[in-house]
């Protein structure tokens, strides 16, 4: 079965601290994503990306910068970290667009 | 504006008995649909998916969908304590990227 790996699964950041989430997927999928999950909103698309070296904005993109610096890695950047940031957070992969996503474990992030 | 959208939002069946989750685009473009079951501390993964009008079933679990009315159905029989969990339902057009609805919290009482 495919596989994403996140690190870290949980993360505590001050208001304004930088923050690094990171996702590897083993599957030699194309496609990757971050998404963020919160009661009453399910889940929202902040970027992604069809290969190494792409990104795409997603829906919610204020906040976040994206990388993707191989097939296999993709990484989501909060540079000035705010409390509306606290959140769970998904990486996920897929082989196109419109293909079965496979999602990891999640990272939740508190910023206080 | 929520082009993909789930009801109810929670919903409490007796052990044995049968779920049944609903889902309504409103985008004429989605051509596939799929539902994704979350279990607390996992990320979602899929279930199925329904492309064609009518029934596709896939052990206990059996969705229905109605291109015309642009609804999708998710049927849960024999419910288990492990069918608990929050189920997404996901559309897309052709070579576009998945919608999702905001989920139902499904609650399987022993």
């Amino acid at each position: 079965e495919a596989a994403v790996t996140q690190s870290p699964r949980n993360k505590v950041t001050v208001t304004g601290g930088n923050v690094t989430l990171s996702c590897r997927q083993t599957n030699s999928h194309n496609y990757m994503y971050w998404y963020r999950q919160d009661t009453g909103h399910g889940l929202r698309l902040i970027h992604y990306s069809y290969g190494a070296g792409n990104l795409q904005i997603g829906d919610v993109p204020d906040g976040y910068k994206a990388t993707r610096t191989t097939q296999e890695d993709f990484f989501l950047l909060l540079e000035l970290a705010s409390p509306s940031q606290t959140s769970l957070y998904f990486c996920a992969s897929s082989e196109d667009r419109d293909t079965e996503v496979f999602f990891g474990k999640g990272t939740r992030l508190t910023v206080v | 504006q929520q082009k993909v959208q789930q009801s109810p939002e929670s919903l409490s069946v007796p052990e044995g008995g049968m779920a049944s989750l609903n889902c309504t685009s409103s985008d004429r473009n989605f051509q596939y649909f799929w539902w994704y079951r979350q279990h607390s501390g996992e990320g979602p993964k899929a279930l199925m998916s329904i492309f064609s009008d009518g029934d596709k079933k896939e052990g206990r679990f059996t969705a229905h969908l109605n291109k015309a009315s642009l609804h999708v159905s998710l049927h849960i029989r024999d419910s288990q304590p492990s069918d608990s969990a929050l189920y997404f339902c996901a559309a897309s057009a052709s070579n576009y990227q998945l919608i999702w609805g905001s989920g139902t919290k499904l609650i399987i009482k022993p």
